[in-house]
């Protein structure tokens, strides 16, 4: 199984910083890698696909980057809509595999 | 809009069945793929299973094989999961998951808000 070793599990930033989370495959997972956002009460959305194409719908001030195995998920410029949890996911092989998640406060 | 909506989760006794059922409406549902993924109480998200467009290929999670089956019913637009010989490691949220395509890849694109399943005695 493809191991995803995600960092930081948490962290706190204030309104507008620039907040960086990372994923790291235990094997190359070429592209097949998307991040998703999970608020309390409401489904899972997502917001990158195939590492770095923002889904439809998603602000721009998301963006995701990587290759192989390292990933990375970017928020420019942090909001209060954007506390909660973030994961990402490879789905290169089965089984799917997802990081460990990272919560997102906001100072 | 794409909508998942699951239900049948509940309290179940060790050992018994239960059946989760994925209601799903604003696409083909015929045409995608679809999972279920669970997140027990406090943990991480595992995926359990995977079901191609047409119910022809289906993967498991070591976890649940041979325990648990995902099923669809193209006609009710619907994702089944009847899960067996229930644990208190099958405690847990299920959530089922469209799949969406990009490339040679098969995402989970959305998701339902999923449905509770508790294994007590």
């Amino acid at each position: 199984d493809i191991q995803m070793t995600q960092s930081p599990s948490s962290l706190s930033a204030s309104v507008g910083d620039r907040v960086t989370i990372t994923c790291r495959a235990s094997q190359g997972i070429s592209n097949y890698l998307t991040w998703f956002q999970q608020k309390p009460g409401k489904a899972f959305k997502s917001l990158i696909y195939a590492a770095s194409n923002l889904q439809s719908g998603v602000p721009s001030k998301f963006s995701g980057s990587g290759s192989g195995t390292d990933f990375t998920l970017t928020i420019s410029s942090l909001q209060p809509e954007d506390s909660g949890t973030y994961f990402c996911q490879q789905y290169h092989s089965y089984p799917l595999t997802f990081g460990g998640g990272t919560k997102v406060e906001i100072k | 809009q794409v909508q998942l909506v699951e239900s049948g989760g509940g309290v179940v006794q060790p050992g018994r069945s239960l059946r989760l059922s994925c209601a799903a409406s604003g696409f083909t549902f015929s045409s995608y793929g679809m999972h279920w993924v669970r997140q027990a109480p406090g943990k991480g998200l595992e995926w359990v299973a995977v079901i191609s467009h047409d119910g022809g290929n289906k993967f498991y999670a070591d976890s649940v094989k041979g325990r648990f089956t995902i099923s669809r019913d193209q006609s009710k637009n619907t994702l089944y999961l009847q899960m067996n010989s229930l644990s208190a490691e099958d405690a847990a949220v299920y959530y089922c998951a469209k799949e969406e395509y990009y490339g040679s890849g098969g995402y989970l694109g959305y998701w339902g808000q999923g449905t509770l399943v508790s294994v007590s005695s």
